[in-house]
C-alpha cells in the first residue's frame, strides 16, 4: 500500500526559508513523478514542481527562482524547499505521486498534507 | 501556462440528481485530463484520469468525457458522500494546472 507523509516546520517566518520532507513508503521513490502541491486556506491547487529519477525535475515558472525539489532514494523521501517566503506562501502543502505509464500524469497518491503558515 | 476554467463555480443539487461539471482548457490538451474530489480538510480524491477512465475503487456513477479543451464530469444520481469541492487538472504541458474548483451543496 503506497502512503505518503510530509513533515516539517508548521510555522516560518517571513524571508527565511520553508522545508518540508515526504517520507514515502510502499513504493521506491526511483519510478513515478513525485511532486509538491499546494492549497491556500479557502483556495484552489496550486502545483509546486516534480522529481522523477529519468533524471527531470520541474518547477512552476511563478515560483521557480525559489523552489528547490530533491530527493533521498536511500531513505525513500524526496524534499521541497522555498525561499525568501511571505504570507502568499501560507498553504496546506501536500506531496503526491504520479504514475509513469501512463501519459496523462494523474496524482493518484496524496499525502494527507501539512499547514505552514508564514508570520513573524 | 494552460489555464483551467470549470463551470459551474458551485451548484445546489440534491441526493439522487443528476450533476454535470464542466472543465475548459485554454488550449487543447488532448484528453491529458483530470478530475478530484476533496473533502473539507482532506486531501483531493483521484475519480478519473485521461479524460474517461475510472480510477480504481472509484464508484461507476462518476463518468468523465471530452477531448480537445471541453470535458465533463458526470456524477448520475448524487449520493450524500459526494457533497464535496471538484477540481480539474491539465498535465499536458507544464506548469500542470488545476481549474479553480466546483463546490458541490446540499440543495
Amino acid at each position: 500500500q503506497v502512503q505518503l507523509q510530509e513533515s516539517g516546520p508548521g510555522l516560518v517566518k517571513p524571508s527565511e526559508t520553508l522545508s518540508l520532507t515526504c517520507t514515502v513508503s510502499g513504493v521506491s521513490i526511483s519510478s513515478s513523478y513525485w511532486s509538491w502541491i499546494r492549497q491556500p486556506p479557502g483556495k484552489g491547487l496550486e502545483w509546486i514542481g516534480f522529481i522523477h529519477y529519468g533524471g527531470n525535475i520541474n518547477y512552476n515558472p511563478s515560483l521557480n527562482s525559489r523552489v528547490t525539489i530533491s530527493g533521498d532514494t536511500s531513505k525513500n523521501q524526496f524534499s521541497l524547499k522555498l525561499s525568501s517566503v511571505t504570507a502568499a506562501d501560507t498553504a496546506v502543502y501536500y506531496c503526491a505521486r504520479a504514475p509513469t505509464h501512463i501519459a496523462a500524469r494523474h496524482f493518484d497518491y496524496w499525502g494527507q498534507g501539512t499547514l505552514v503558515t508564514v508570520s513573524s | 501556462d494552460i489555464q483551467m476554467t470549470q463551470s459551474p463555480s458551485s451548484l445546489s443539487a440534491s441526493v439522487g440528481d443528476r450533476v454535470a461539471i464542466t472543465c475548459r482548457a485554454s488550449q487543447s490538451i488532448i484528453t491529458y485530463l483530470s478530475w478530484y474530489q476533496q473533502k473539507p480538510g482532506k486531501a483531493p480524491n483521484l475519480l478519473i484520469y485521461a479524460a474517461s477512465t475510472l480510477q480504481s475503487g472509484v464508484p461507476s456513477r462518476f463518468s468523465g468525457s471530452g477531448s480537445g479543451t471541453d470535458f465533463t464530469l458526470i456524477i448520475s444520481s448524487l449520493q450524500p458522500e459526494d457533497f464535496a469541492t471538484y477540481y480539474c487538472q491539465q498535465s499536458y504541458s507544464t506548469p500542470w494546472t488545476f481549474g479553480p474548483g466546483t463546490k458541490v451543496e446540499v440543495k
